[in-house]
């Protein structure tokens, strides 16, 4: 079974500048969910998807940062415009039902904002 | 008070002993416990979940759960060398109904 896959797997941008992270989930799965892990820190849970509905998104910076699932598989990221407090990793999971239970990991796209 | 801390470690712990991780938090009505390990460089990787007040054993590690203190605990027996990581602990906010992860403890197995 193939995991979730991420790319780019590492990306350096300037401040300002536009960027988006791409997330295909394990096939099946109807809950994805998008994490930033800033270094040192654990995820931090940026919103989750059940199939191509919103479930939660209380904690995405909705001035710079947006998400869609279309058709409920493959999800986007995008953030516009970065600052330097966006640099982390940005992990995307998925899960096979609503709870939280055995959430699988992506390997996640280090961002560096200069 | 943070939602869900975890000593940030490290943690030096001899091979072949017991390492035992610590994990408070502090919504008193949350239901659901997970520990993940994370290697450095790598995503998280589920290796405990637990429910019930008590001990949950699978291989060499234990979680171990009290609500009434609002602490879980992940046991790893018989430490190895591999075992070097650092181990998140999360929690299911009943609240908010949303998933919280601690900033993490650093792990280390010496030979």
């Amino acid at each position: 079974e193939a995991g979730v896959a991420q790319s780019p797997r590492y990306k350096i941008i300037e401040k300002r500048q536009s960027v988006a992270f791409w997330c295909n989930p394990i096939s099946g799965h109807a809950t994805l969910y998008w994490y930033q892990q800033i270094l040192g820190q654990g995820p931090k849970l940026l919103i989750q998807f059940q199939n191509n509905g919103v479930v939660d998104d209380s904690q995405l910076p909705k001035d710079r940062f947006s998400a869609e699932r279309l058709k409920g598989v493959d999800s986007t990221l995008k953030i516009q415009p970065a600052k330097l407090e966006d640099s982390a990793v940005y992990l995307c999971a998925s899960s096979p039902s609503t709870t939280y239970n055995e959430q699988f990991f992506g390997p996640g796209t280090r961002l560096t904002v200069l | 008070q943070k939602e869900v801390e975890q000593n940030s470690g490290p943690l030096s712990v001899p091979e072949g002993a017991i390492a035992s991780l610590n994990c408070t938090y502090s919504d008193r009505g949350s239901q659901s416990f997970f520990w993940y390990r994370q290697y450095s460089g790598k995503s998280p990787e589920l290796i405990m979940s637990i429910y019930s007040n008590g001990d949950k054993e699978d291989g060499r590690f234990t979680a171990q759960l009290n609500k009434a203190s609002q602490y879980v605990s992940l046991l790893i027996r018989d430490s190895q060398p591999s075992d070097s990581a650092t181990y998140l602990c999360a929690v299911i906010y009943s609240s908010a109904s949303k998933i919280i992860f601690g900033s993490g403890t650093r792990l280390s197995i010496r030979p």
